[in-house]
């Protein structure tokens, strides 16, 4: 059975910074696409960055240059690495596989809450 | 790619079938997913690929559609299906979810 669990989350001021991560059992996510995907509260759902098995990563508009997405392959884990965070990017965040290789989400985590606030 | 769905809520009583749509602001294909999200839980994939029913997706659940214009249809609704319902496109990236359909008690 695939497990996504993902931990990190906090309350944090605005400009701080914030490492979310998303542990997997019965998956392997060095040889998958893997994402990051948010939802402020009482919103839709936000898309936020990807990271191909081949390290191939892409982001949101709203979070390039401020996010990266990485991989911690030796403990089977996903990485969000936040810096200058805003009180825009408060939300849960959520970490997602595309299994089959194409890029729709199949397995997801519980979600992590991010806060942004002074 | 704007993704849009309609109505933003639904009002169906139990048994009865619930049509929801999703549009597209240009093409992607066949490349669309649909999902359920019930309170305080993460989002479920039911349909990828427009038509195609993920694994343990009970068939009262159906897609269609290509191009820019997707339906998502329930045929007879049950107690556990009042939820949001979310599209999104795998067409290219960005990807983009659409804002939701609520499925609720009439």
């Amino acid at each position: 059975e695939v497990q996504l669990v993902e931990s990190g989350g906090g309350l944090i001021q605005p400009g701080g910074s914030l490492r979310l991560s998303c542990g997997a059992s019965g998956f392997t996510v060095r040889s998958n696409y893997m994402s990051w995907v948010r939802q402020a509260p009482g919103k839709g759902l936000e898309w936020v960055s990807v990271i191909y098995s081949g390290a191939n990563t892409y982001y949101a508009e709203s979070v390039k240059g401020r996010f990266t997405i990485s991989r911690d392959n030796s403990k089977n884990t996903l990485i969000l690495q936040m810096n200058s965070l805003r009180a825009e990017d408060t939300a849960i965040y959520y970490c997602a596989a595309h299994s089959t290789g194409y890029f729709y989400f199949d397995f997801w985590g519980q979600g992590a809450l991010v806060t942004v606030s002074s | 790619i704007v993704m849009t769905q309609s109505p933003a809520t639904l009002s169906v009583s139990p048994g009865e079938r619930a049509t929801l749509s999703c549009r597209a602001s240009q093409s992607v294909s066949s490349n669309l997913a649909w999902y359920q999200q019930k309170p305080g839980q993460a989002p479920r994939l039911l349909i990828y690929g427009a038509s195609t029913r993920a694994t343990g997706i009970p068939a009262r659940f159906s897609g269609s559609g290509s191009g820019t214009e997707f339906t998502l249809t329930i045929s007879s609704l049950q107690s556990e299906d009042f939820a949001l319902y979310y599209c999104q496109h795998f067409n290219n990236w960005p990807l983009t979810f659409g804002g939701g359909t609520k499925v609720e008690i009439k």
